[in-house]
Formats: C-alpha cells, sequence, structure tokens
C-alpha cells in the first residue's frame, strides 16, 4: 500500500534550524513535493524535488533519498512566520500526489 | 533550469464564459503535460494528462467537455474551462515532463480562477 510518516509536531526556537523528516512507500515515483499549510488556508507549494539529493530554495532546502524512500525539509533561521504545518507529498505513478497528514512546526521565541 | 510558463496568473470572469489556460515550456520539448486543480483547504488533484497530438486523458469526475485541453505542440497546451460556473474558482497549475531519462516534472505558477 501507499503510506507516508511524518512527526505530528515540533517545536523549535525562532532563528534556529529545524529538519522536518518523511518517509515514503508508495506504487510507483513521480518525484516528491513539500507543501506549507497555515491555519485555515490552502497548502501553497514549497518544493519539488525528483533527483537524489538537496536542493536549496533560500532558507528552505529540500533532500530526496529515492533508495530509501526518504525526505527531509530544511528550514533554517526560523521566524515566527513558520509556523505551521509542513507536508509531505510524494507522487505516484499516476502522477496523483499521496499526502501525508503533516508535520506542525511551532516556532517560539 | 526548465522553466514552465503559465498564462495569465489571476483571472475573473462572468458565469457562463469561457477561460483558456496557457501552458508554456520556454526551453523545452515537452511531450506531455498534466494539468492540476486545487480548491482552497484542499490537496492539488489531477484533472487531466495531455499528450503532443493525442487526445487528454481525463481523471474520473473530470468533465472532459468542460475541461478542454489542447496539446497542439511540444511547448503549448491549453485549458479551456467552458462555461464557467462559481464552483469551478480553483487554482489551475500545469506541470510538463521534460522527456528526458530522469523525467523532472517542471511546473508552472498557476492560474488563479474566480467565476462571478
Amino acid at each position: 500500500g501507499q503510506n507516508i510518516d511524518q512527526p505530528t509536531e515540533m517545536t523549535a526556537t525562532e532563528g534556529a534550524i529545524v529538519q522536518i523528516n518523511c518517509t515514503y512507500q508508495t506504487s510507483g515515483f513521480n518525484g516528491l513535493f513539500w507543501y506549507q499549510q497555515h491555519a485555515g488556508e490552502a497548502p501553497t507549494f514549497l518544493s519539488y524535488n525528483v533527483l537524489d539529493g538537496l536542493e536549496e530554495k533560500g532558507r528552505f532546502s529540500s533532500f530526496l533519498s529515492r533508495s530509501k524512500g526518504y525526505s527531509y525539509l530544511l528550514l533554517k533561521e526560523l521566524q515566527m512566520k513558520d509556523s505551521a504545518s509542513y507536508l509531505c507529498a510524494p507522487m505516484d505513478s499516476n502522477y496523483q500526489l499521496i499526502w501525508g497528514a503533516g508535520t506542525k512546526l511551532i516556532i517560539k521565541p | 533550469g526548465a522553466v514552465v510558463s503559465q498564462h495569465p496568473s489571476w483571472v475573473i470572469c462572468k458565469s457562463g464564459t469561457s477561460v483558456k489556460i496557457e501552458c508554456r515550456s520556454l526551453d523545452f520539448q515537452a511531450t506531455t503535460m498534466f494539468w492540476y486543480r486545487q480548491f482552497p483547504k484542499q490537496s492539488l488533484m489531477l484533472m487531466a494528462t495531455s499528450n503532443e497530438g493525442s487526445k487528454a486523458t481525463y481523471e474520473q469526475g473530470v468533465e472532459k467537455d468542460k475541461f478542454l485541453i489542447n496539446h497542439a505542440s511540444l511547448t503549448l497546451s491549453t485549458l479551456t474551462v467552458t462555461s464557467a460556473h462559481p464552483e469551478d474558482s480553483s487554482f489551475y497549475i500545469c506541470s510538463a515532463k521534460t522527456g528526458s531519462k530522469n523525467e523532472k516534472l517542471f511546473f508552472g505558477s498557476g492560474t488563479q480562477l474566480s467565476v462571478l
């Protein structure tokens, strides 16, 4: 079956670095997305990885290891506005996104 | 890297009118393009897969007569929302496959459609 596993909740301090891990099992694989979702709003696109390795985009970086079925989202220089849920979503062989439950990230001053 | 240009980024139209959204691959040939729709507070959902020179393949529950997809060239696919209604208001996003060995997907910036 298809399964996504990521921590339910994480807490970090403003200005620090946090890594949100995601492991997945899907029927086929066509890349993996990370989305950010603030409470009551639609998810917004953060990153897309299809090849192994690290992709950096400003304060956010995303890593993928296809052989391990593993990805992480790295957030640097945390700001209070980064408090949100972060959703890991691999894309299966039918180009459908398989959504995880998300990780609620709490940033403390 | 490869760029996918999507236009318009934002459109408002009256109920009953048709709206065309364009998706262009700017520096590569896209044999396959995908159209997604995202409603507020919901997931990004695949609507259809568009292959150059052939009819699009629609996902279950997507009306092919309402959402017309044309992929007439290797760099352009269009999605036309016909006789739009307020319930069609959504964020539409396209993506394109390069056709290279790694077949990475590249995404357009999306189109926010609001039907009054």
